[in-house]
């Protein structure tokens, strides 16, 4: 059984570049959640998918931050014009849920962005 | 709007020397309370959901209990691979997201 992967794990970018990092989900796990970590802190939540439909996004996600996930898949999430205060980890989850059942959801190894 | 808070922030702990963590929490109705350990550099690794006040769970030395308004991490007689940040979150009703405390990080030392 695999688990979440992202790629890549880290990623370097000068200012003003646009950088996407990909989320592979565990198979059969319909939820997939993209949360954003920086050093101290718990995860914050982004954006959530059911299936391919992005049924939530965070105030915290500007309009230089886009996140897909097309069939219902993997997900990508991409960031234009990166700004310094853009570091941080940029962390994957997903879960299999149906209606208000509990869900857990399970993360994956995280992608560490450094913007220069 | 849901709320975590974890303490201490900080515990270093002689190995054997058992000892608790704290998550208090504010929530809308909760649809569950998760415990988390994360180690540096990696995602969180799920280690127990906790569903209603009085609910106990374990694994290995680790016991997780929930409250009403806290939840608590009670690590047994650690060892040094015990070291880690552990991080708690809450789902309330109406959400899917989680929102999660600072973390407790904790060292065991030999």
């Amino acid at each position: 059984d695999t688990g979440v992967s992202q790629d890549p794990r880290h990623k370097i970018t000068k200012r003003g570049q646009n950088v996407t990092f990909r989320c592979d989900p565990i198979s059969e796990h319909n939820r997939l959640y993209w949360y954003r970590q920086t050093l101290g802190q718990g995860p914050e939540f982004l954006t959530y998918f059911q299936n391919e439909a992005q049924l939530e996004k965070s105030r915290l996600l500007s309009d230089r931050f886009s996140a897909e996930r097309p069939k219902g898949s993997f997900s990508t999430l991409e960031i234009q014009r990166t700004e310094q205060g853009d570091s941080a980890m940029y962390l994957c989850a997903s879960s299999r849920a149906a209606g208000t059942l509990q869900e857990t959801q399970y993360f994956g190894p995280g992608t560490r962005l450094l913007v220069l | 709007e849901d709320q975590v808070t974890q303490s201490p922030e900080a515990l270093r702990l002689q190995e054997g020397e058992s000892s608790s963590l704290n998550c208090s929490y504010t929530v809308s109705g909760l649809r569950g309370l998760f415990w988390y350990r994360q180690d540096p550099g990696k995602g969180p690794e799920f280690l127990f959901t906790l569903y209603s006040a009085g609910e106990e769970k374990e694994k290995e030395r680790l016991k997780a209990t929930l409250t009403k308004k806290e939840s608590f991490l009670h690590i047994t007689a650690p060892k040094p691979e015990d070291s880690a940040t552990y991080l708690c979150a809450v789902q309330g009703n109406g959400n899917n997201r989680l929102a999660f405390g600072k973390g407790n990080q904790v060292v065991v030392i030999p």
